[in-house]
């Protein structure tokens, strides 16, 4: 595809419930990173992949938070018995690989409302 | 823990004048900055990237200076347009393996047509 694409665009959840955000990075872009941009915390880092692989999962707020990626591609992120400090949106992230050269190209985000 | 500060917060300015957005970091020990806009209800836009190893990088109106040492970059917008509205993120990349990137919580920028 032409760039970052994420599912669903919003999401409405009540408190409690699991929540998956999905995205699909840009074709052969083999590192992925989620950020979360919540109000009054600017954007936050979560996790980036290397592949299949996360090396980096420091930005993980609580560990009702998990992600993974399969076929070096698609990624999903899970929150799990979701909290009203959830609602952000969710921003992924491809770049052609890790490390200090590449640009991270951004999708537009899924916004998530826990009520 | 590095730390990224933009100043100033939101800027309103006539169209066609050139501006000036400001980014600070705590720890010079950085890979590279990347500049972005945000459009409302928008992902992010890379605008410029300099690598740790450069002084600037150019794209049409807009030239990006880094001073690694004194942990300081500017984002130069000439002859701004009413298009140019938009929130400006500043963000660093780290040294060391960490790979993401840390966030200025922007300047929110608004061109008077």
């Amino acid at each position: 595809g032409a760039g970052v694409s994420q599912s669903p665009s919003n999401k409405v959840t009540e408190k409690g419930k699991d929540v998956e955000l999905r995205c699909d990075p840009i074709s052969g872009h083999t590192a992925l990173y989620w950020y979360r941009q919540s109000l009054g915390q600017g954007l936050e880092f979560l996790i980036y992949f290397q592949g299949n692989s996360a090396p980096d999962k420091s930005g993980l707020p609580s560990d009702r938070f998990s992600a993974e990626r399969t076929g070096g591609s698609v990624s999903t992120l899970t929150i799990q018995r979701t909290q009203q400090e959830d609602s952000a949106v969710y921003l992924c992230a491809s770049s052609l690989a890790s490390g200090g050269a590449y640009e991270q190209y951004f999708g537009p985000g899924t916004r998530l409302t826990v009520t | 823990k590095q730390e990224v500060t933009q100043i100033p917060a939101a800027l309103s300015v006539p169209e066609g004048e050139n501006l000036v957005l400001n980014c600070s970091f705590t720890d010079s020990a950085i890979y590279n900055l990347q500049w972005f806009r945000q459009d409302p209800g928008k992902g992010l836009t890379s605008l410029l990237l300099i690598q740790s190893s450069q002084r600037e990088q150019t794209s049409g109106r807009l030239n990006a200076s880094l001073d690694k040492s004194s942990g300081r970059s500017t984002l130069y917008i000439a002859a701004s347009q009413p298009g140019d509205s938009a929130t400006y993120l500043c963000a660093v990349r780290a040294g060391g393996g960490a790979d993401g990137l840390t966030f200025g919580k922007g300047t929110h920028l608004i061109i008077q047509p």
